[in-house]
């Protein structure tokens, strides 16, 4: 199965900041994907991220916001612009390989001052 | 839209008691069904799954059934571990090529000695 690596595991920032998270993945995989889960909430898909093409966001998720990078079939990025409070969740990325379940990163837990 | 109605938790139970943790979907056409563990302060490992109708996935002593009838899939194990203790998402993913999950509300799940 696919090993994920996802940086950093944790960070604080200052509000109207932006954060970059990175996800590596050992193998080469097309789908990628970002989610979100809010303290004590459930996830949330942000966007799926196929090499090649523009990110797919979900329903009230937008690029400015949270704008994606794909630029090989090993690693993506995930920005978290113009942060507020609000946005203090844990950041997960996954990947899909062919004929396999999801396998999910350990996340990035960040927290808003 | 797909959804995923999950037990409400948090869910406490004695060491060697038995578990089931209910879970119910909303789907168009036959989705496959997911159960996914998270440890405390990890990301989400894949404990289990069913891809079709009367499918009963298995591991780590859990088990689940896909009930087409029922559109149910809920979680049991026959003697609960303190190691146990995590938070448990059901999930499904529609099978038109998406590969989007669709994740249920979680349940906390505590074991105590």
């Amino acid at each position: 199965s696919a090993v994920i690596s996802q940086k950093p595991s944790r960070d604080i920032c200052q509000r109207g900041t932006s954060l970059t998270i990175q996800c590596q993945v050992d193998s080469q995989v097309t789908m990628m994907f970002w989610y979100r889960q809010q303290p004590g909430q459930s996830l949330t898909l942000i966007a799926t991220a196929n090499q090649g093409s523009e990110a797919t966001y979900e329903s009230g998720f937008v690029i400015d916001k949270f704008p994606i990078s794909r630029p090989n079939l090993t690693f993506s990025t995930l920005t978290v612009s113009n942060m507020s409070p609000e946005d203090s969740s844990i950041y997960l990325c996954s990947v899909q390989p062919p004929n396999q379940p999801q396998h999910f990163g350990d996340g990035t837990r960040l927290s808003i001052l | 839209g797909d959804s995923v109605t999950q037990m409400e938790g948090p869910v406490t139970l004695s060491e060697e008691a038995f578990l089931t943790i209910n879970c119910t979907y909303t789907a168009t056409g036959y989705p496959s069904l997911f159960w996914y563990v998270q440890y405390p302060g990890e990301g989400l490992q894949l404990l289990l799954k069913a891809t079709k109708a009367d499918d009963k996935g298995s591991n780590k002593g859990f088990e689940a059934t896909y009930r087409k009838e029922t559109t149910s899939f809920h979680l049991e194990k026959g003697s609960v571990q303190v190691s146990d203790s995590a938070v448990y998402f059901c999930a499904l993913r529609d099978n038109f090529g998406n590969e989007k999950l669709t994740f249920g509300t979680g349940t906390r799940l505590t074991i105590i000695p």
